[in-house]
């Protein structure tokens, strides 16, 4: 089906360091999802974002919706060992026929060096 | 946002045999869904299930295979049935509460059929 596009696939990084990934996309969405999955668990959200050039912060994570609506950024900053995980972007929209769809990116899957 | 209880969390299935899977959301939400996730790769939807009536299924995916059940706003169950390998996976299951709030997503059912 149709899915988002999310870089990097993966990142491997030290303790304290900062991360940036995002998602692109050739549709527009009316909102952005961030989420992160630890091993064995659903996903969890971390900040979702609804207009067009939104700065959105929850604690040391930031992002962004895209002010063309088809992209998004997610930044952590101060990498801790916690931050290991994986890391789904999900743009959301409603269809033709006015049903709320949900599209997911693949995932980029953080490792943090202590 | 919603707290969502899933069961079980994993299970060992013969082939040719169903599982049932249920949901128990803690407070009433609009729309609730059934998502499969291979180990390492992203959500893939199976269907919307709908209040009162038949679910929404994604292409792909048929209503023999994963009958889904919606008796409340609170409660959903997706069985799998006539299980073969191919149906190893996790199962997810996600609500929505309307609104701007988020997808809230349960801990999963890690299936495996041998």
């Amino acid at each position: 089906g149709q899915q988002l596009n999310q870089s990097p696939q993966s990142m491997f990084i030290q303790e304290g360091e900062d991360v940036s990934m995002n998602c692109t996309s050739s549709s527009i969405f009316n909102t952005w999802l961030w989420y992160k999955q630890d091993p064995g668990e659903g996903p969890v959200l971390l900040i979702a974002l609804y207009k067009a050039g939104e700065l959105t912060s929850n604690g040391r994570l930031t992002a962004q919706f895209g002010i063309t609506r088809k992209d998004s950024f997610l930044n952590i900053s101060a990498s801790i060992p916690s931050d290991v995980g994986i890391y789904f972007c999900a743009g959301s929209f409603i269809n033709a026929g006015n049903n709320r769809k949900l599209i997911w990116g693949l995932g980029t899957s953080l490792a943090v060096n202590p | 946002s919603a707290v969502i209880s899933q069961k079980p969390s994993r299970d060992i299935c013969q082939r040719g045999t169903s599982l049932t899977i249920q949901c128990q959301v803690d407070s009433q939400v609009t729309m609730m869904f059934w998502y499969r996730q291979q180990p390492g790769q992203s959500l893939t939807l199976i269907a919307t299930a709908n209040q009162g009536s038949e679910a929404t299924y994604e292409s792909g995916f048929v209503i023999d295979k994963f009958p889904i059940s919606r008796p409340n706003l609170t409660f959903s169950t997706l069985t799998v049935s006539n299980m073969s390998p191919e149906d190893s996976s996790i199962y997810l299951c996600s609500a929505h509460a309307g609104g701007v709030s988020g997808y809230t997503f349960g801990s999963g059912t890690r299936l495996t059929v041998v």
